[in-house]
């Protein structure tokens, strides 16, 4: 059975930095891995999808890279803003299938 | 519309009630799913249709649970006698399976709470 986890829970950043947030899942045999936000309240946006053939993708300021072999994905994400304050999910999926979801990194960009 | 719609965004009901929560997919996306986001859990799957084939189901915590895709678009999440467990995020999405890329599209969800 997949399971995804993410790590850390929760992140406090100061504005400015850089981080990245880690995403890792129990069976390689995946066909995409989205990542996406939710801010308190409100429905999922996705921000970057990788393909299984893929290595990373990248908008903007946000870098998502994916290691099938070993089970992990990471965000990156440039230059935090307060804006970038949300709840970011990792969620893999196998062809034919849902996604299944880590529970979230929480992040808090301080001004 | 642009995106996923879901309605509606709220709704507060008394345990034993039924109630229906509708989606209405991107026009021209295929595939459809409902999740359900509770407090301090994850997001989990309930129920998957693409096109004509038979839905996934597998995701259905409990009988109480059906839902039905009229037309290939418009979908409805029926649960029967609430439970106050049943309180939750309900979130719905869609993708365009002909591209091969499959990205999901969610809509904004319809915050169910049981009384």
């Amino acid at each position: 059975k997949q399971e995804v986890t993410q790590i850390p829970a929760a992140l406090s950043v100061p504005e400015g930095e850089n981080l990245v947030l880690n995403c890792s899942f129990t069976d390689s045999a995946i066909y995409n891995l989205q990542w996406f936000r939710q801010d308190p309240g409100k429905g999922l946006t996705s921000l970057l999808l990788i393909q299984s053939s893929q290595r990373e993708q990248t908008s903007g300021r946000l870098n998502a890279s994916l290691d099938k072999s070993s089970g992990r994905s990471t965000l990156y994400i440039a230059a935090s803003q307060p804006g970038d304050s949300a709840t970011y999910l990792c969620a893999v999926r196998r062809a034919g299938t849902a996604l299944i979801f880590g529970k979230g990194t929480t992040l808090s960009v301080s001004s | 519309g642009a995106g996923v719609s879901q309605s509606p965004s709220n709704k507060v009901t008394e345990k034993g009630k039924d109630v229906e929560l509708r989606c209405d997919p991107i026009s021209g996306h295929t595939a459809l799913y409902w999740y359900r986001q509770s407090l301090g859990q994850g997001l989990e799957f309930l129920i998957y249709f693409q096109g004509n084939s038979a839905p996934d189901k597998s995701g259905l915590p409990s009988d109480r649970f059906s839902a039905e895709r009229t037309g290939g678009s418009v979908s409805t999440l029926t649960i029967q006698r609430t439970q106050q467990e049943d309180s939750a995020v309900y979130l719905c999405a869609s993708s365009f399976r002909g591209s091969g890329v499959n990205e999901q599209f969610f809509g904004p969800g319809t915050r169910l709470t049981v009384l």
